[in-house]
């Protein structure tokens, strides 16, 4: 089994509609975190949070809210979606400890109609 | 502000040769991480190795090295004896300072690596 895992992996709604990306992770980590990927722009930070009760904004967290329900759960959501949300999600986990990278969910393809 | 670039938007390489992808790194502060990553068609990230600003030697892991060159503010990613299965995407990304407020990775935009038989 995968260490992160994203669900759904794929996704096609509609403008307007209510989405949630979930994340679930077995390693243990406290650090949590969501990126999204558009073409040609790399990954950009979302949203992160070090444990349960620290949630912060990444560098367009705009249109988009988290929740850390457990230390092994973090949901991003996407209260009205719009056309220009459409990207590739990942969520990652990492320790705690600088040297040490973050380890990515197999990611959600997104795409609002 | 910490920036990543990678100026080579794709590149090709013969199976078994070697490659060296380019990432250039800026920040004023004197401690950080260079990772790089692996993303195949697929779509998954793959972390690949790391080299932190202390480091007095270079990063190696397996086929992959990474060329450090502080002064220079690059840390460009060598790949030994191109296989098929390394045609990828390539992400160069940087920690924020050790002890950062965000701990979070700034990367690339990524260069695409082609490995032809």
């Amino acid at each position: 089994d995968a260490d992160v895992t994203q669900t759904p992996r794929n996704r096609i709604t509609k403008t307007g509609k209510r989405i949630m990306l979930e994340c679930s992770q077995t390693k243990g980590h406290d650090r949590m975190y969501w990126y999204r990927q558009d073409p040609g722009l790399g990954l950009r930070l979302i949203y992160y949070s070090f444990d349960v009760k620290d949630i912060n904004k990444g560098e367009i967290s705009d249109g988009y809210s988290v929740s850390r329900q457990a230390q092994a759960k973090f949901s991003l959501s996407l209260e009205s979606a719009i056309p220009n949300q459409t990207a590739l999600y990942f969520c990652a986990t990492s320790e705690a400890r600088d040297n040490q990278p973050q380890h990515f969910g197999d990611g959600t393809r997104l795409s609002i109609l | 502000a910490q920036k990543i670039t990678q100026t080579q938007p794709g590149m090709f390489v013969q199976e078994k040769e070697a490659v060296t992808l380019d990432c250039t790194y800026d920040t004023s502060d004197p401690s950080y991480g260079l990772f790089w990553y692996k993303q195949p068609s697929s779509g998954e990230m793959i972390f690949l190795i790391y080299q932190g600003s202390y480091d007095q030697q270079n990063a190696t892991e397996g086929r992959y090295s990474l060329n450090f060159q502080k002064a220079r503010k690059s840390a460009n990613l060598v790949i030994s004896a191109s296989q098929l299965g390394d045609s990828a995407m390539y992400f160069c990304a940087m920690r924020e300072p050790y002890g950062g407020a965000t701990n979070k990775l700034i990367f690339g935009t990524g260069t695409l690596l082609a490995v032809q038989p």
